[in-house]
């Protein structure tokens, strides 16, 4: 069965970071691409960045470039969202979400959901 | 950035009525759409792939066409299980769009 588990969200105060961190199983997780969406409360979904597999290929959403790092760990089947410098915007449900074989996302996580407020 | 534009933002329907969601691209995007269904509280769930392919397990009432930069998403006869929001999702380019999402009300 495959799984997606993010860990990581919380309550962070304004110019805080946080890592957000994504358990893969079920799956060979070195064959696919990564990706992290998020969806701020009672929004739309919004694409943040994509990981290919061997991470050679990396891209951002361009209103976000520069305060977050995805990467990821094929040897720990793991995948992670660095996000410097919060911002009460950043406020949201991230999600962790598998590029399936038609480069389309197949898969999600149930997300972790990071709170920006002092 | 390509922009994505769903209409409507909100529906009304019954159950057992014919429903089409429109998905819009700023520019062509040959036929890398997806489309989602999202109930609350919930992760995304793909129903529809490269604009018209339909995932595995999804019902057959769901289909999807369109290519270029115009797109829809119909669901033959409504159920009680498909009063959800639906997003289209272009991939085209490196940097993926999703549409605003479309709820689909129960009338």
């Amino acid at each position: 069965e495959v799984q997606l588990v993010e860990s990581g969200g919380g309550l962070v105060k304004p110019g805080g970071s946080l890592r957000l961190s994504c358990a893969a199983s079920g799956f060979t997780f070195n064959r696919n691409s990564m990706n992290w969406v998020r969806q701020a409360p009672g929004k739309g979904l919004e694409w943040v960045a994509s990981i290919d597999s061997t991470s050679g290929y990396i891209y951002y959403a361009d209103s976000l470039k520069g305060r977050f790092t995805i990467s990821r760990d094929n040897a720990k089947n793991s995948l992670y969202l660095v996000i410097n410098s919060l911002r009460a915007e950043d406020t949201a449900v991230y999600y962790c979400a598998r590029d399936g074989p038609a480069v389309a996302i197949d898969f999600w996580g149930q997300g972790t959901l990071v709170t920006v407020s002092s | 950035d390509i922009q994505m534009t769903q209409s409507p933002s909100t529906l009304s329907a019954s159950v057992g009525d014919r429903v089409t969601i429109t998905c819009r691209a700023s520019q062509s995007i040959s036929t890398w759409l997806a489309w989602y269904q999202q109930k609350p509280g919930k992760a995304p769930k793909l129903l529809i792939y490269k604009a018209s392919s339909l995932e595995s397990g999804v019902p057959s009432r769901f289909s999807g066409s369109g290519s270029g930069t115009e797109f829809t998403l119909t669901i033959s006869s409504l159920q009680p299980d498909d009063f959800a929001t639906y997003y289209c999702q272009q991939y085209n380019s490196y940097s993926q769009t999703f549409g605003q999402g479309t709820k689909v009300e129960i009338k």
